[in-house]
């Protein structure tokens, strides 16, 4: 079974626009982290977010994390057609780590 | 440079045979752990290792075999016993104290 959920599923924008993901999960958990995985090609650890903080930024990329609502989001502003991937979330149970199905992004020029 | 390097990168064997895919890391990182990526879908974990000489089954681990003799080394077997092996094979590590894990770049498996 999977922990995290991605929604949307797929996300189609233009160069320059921002990109909002969002990833929900079940049960508590030590951290959450955002991953980014380029067609055919292993994942890239992006940001890990622990469960006593409540916003992170890196670059271009800013996570939130609401443990009431057992959500996080990906915030990815200014896009690029670099950015063009598939993004997960994952969550950390005490070692327990469970993947999303991921939000599949693409950016046009 | 400090990785994680999986090989082959593609791999293709006929039904009924047993096939390993390699993973070695340099990281220093006690744990490893095998993934298996279906099209479109998220990560599915098979098995995975915290320490040398031992390792626990993940959620799909039927028809998988594993062994972690070396820190460095945590190959992958998939047995004939595994009914639907065609899928995207990822290794990945993760040390004490490090955020996350580091992912090898993939092995692609197709059973003909």
């Amino acid at each position: 079974s999977q922990q995290g959920e991605e929604d949307p599923q797929a996300l189609s924008i233009q160069e320059g626009e921002n990109a909002t993901m969002n990833c929900s999960y079940k049960t508590s958990i030590n951290n959450l982290q955002w991953y980014r995985q380029n067609s055919g090609r292993g994942l890239v650890h992006l940001i890990l977010i622990r469960s006593n903080e409540r916003e992170k930024h890196s670059g271009r990329l800013r996570v939130t994390l609401d443990t009431s609502k057992k959500s996080s989001s990906l915030l990815i502003t200014a896009s690029r057609a670099a950015d063009t991937a598939s993004y997960f979330c994952a969550t950390d149970s005490w070692g327990k780590f469970q993947f999303g199905a991921g939000t599949q992004v693409v950016v046009t020029p | 440079d400090g990785g994680i390097t999986q090989s082959p990168k593609y791999l293709f064997r006929k039904e009924g045979q047993n096939v390993t895919l390699s993973c070695e890391q340099n990281l220093n990182h006690d744990a490893m752990y095998w993934y298996r990526q279906d099209p479109g879908q998220g990560l599915r974990l098979i098995y995975y290792s915290q320490i040398v000489n031992d390792f626990q089954k993940g959620d799909i681990a039927e028809g998988y075999s594993v062994s972690r003799e070396k820190k460095e080394s945590f190959p992958l077997t998939v047995t004939s016993a595994q009914k639907n092996p065609t899928a995207f094979y990822l290794c990945a590590s993760s040390g004490q104290g490090v955020g996350g894990y580091t992912f090898g770049s993939g092995t692609r498996l197709t059973v003909v």
